[in-house]
């Protein structure tokens, strides 16, 4: 069965730092990855995917994130945080199986930032 | 381009009740999904629907059940409601063509007292 992990719980930077979440998942097949971005009482927007080809992509915001295979992570980065990054972050793997599809999702982790 | 709604946003029930959830899709996604967010839990798959059909469930009690309507409209129930059952339900449509790609709604945030 698919998963995902992220290791930092709770990741606190100042604002015009460096900023770069972990995601490690866990899929027999090529993953079809995810970061979702979730304010407080909001959905999940999506900032960026991965399907095939070129393992660094770009996103929204400024985003970016790596695919590594051979450590099955995709971690994502931003060269400098602004304070409306503030936020919980969600890795997902996608997966298919039966004719169906879902995401199966991380415990996020929630960045804050400082002025 | 409208993104996904979700009725209602906000939502008191009591143990026992029942409780049904209103999800209108961007138009042209003919997939709707929902998830379960709890604290503890976090983001758990409920189930999908393509074409008014249920296509994979998550692992969930029969409590939960849901459709789709022909307008791609879908709603999920909760029947019995039980204090575990307070969560944010978010729903999610895609297109049919690059079904992994996942628009959120809102969610409704219901509290079961």
């Amino acid at each position: 069965a698919q998963s995902v992990t992220q290791p930092d719980i709770h990741i606190t930077v100042s604002e015009g730092a460096s900023l770069e979440l972990r995601c490690n998942y866990s899929y027999g097949a090529t993953p079809y990855l995810f970061w979702y971005v979730q304010s407080p009482g909001q959905g999940l927007q999506l900032l960026l995917k991965y399907f095939s080809g070129d393992t660094l992509v770009q996103g929204i915001k400024g985003f970016e994130a790596e695919f590594k295979r051979s450590q099955s992570s995709f971690n994502l980065r931003k060269p400098s945080v602004h304070w409306s990054d503030a936020a919980e972050y969600f890795c997902a793997v996608g997966s298919r199986g039966a004719g169906s599809y879902q995401l199966t999702f991380g415990k996020g982790t929630k960045l804050s930032v400082i002025p | 381009k409208a993104g996904v709604t979700q009725t209602p946003r906000y939502l008191i029930k009591t143990r026992g009740q029942q409780v049904t959830l209103s999800c209108s899709p961007i138009s042209g996604h003919r997939s709707v999904s929902w998830y379960q967010q709890t604290p503890g839990q976090g983001l758990q798959f409920l189930f999908e629907y393509f074409s008014e059909t249920q296509r994979n469930k998550g692992n969930f009690p029969g409590r939960f059940s849901g459709r789709q309507f022909s307008n791609s409209r879908s709603e999920m129930n909760v029947s019995t409601l039980e204090l575990g059952d307070s969560a944010l339900y978010l729903c999610a449509s895609s297109l049919v063509r690059d079904h992994y790609e996942q628009y959120f709604g809102p969610g409704t945030r219901l509290t079961v007292t």
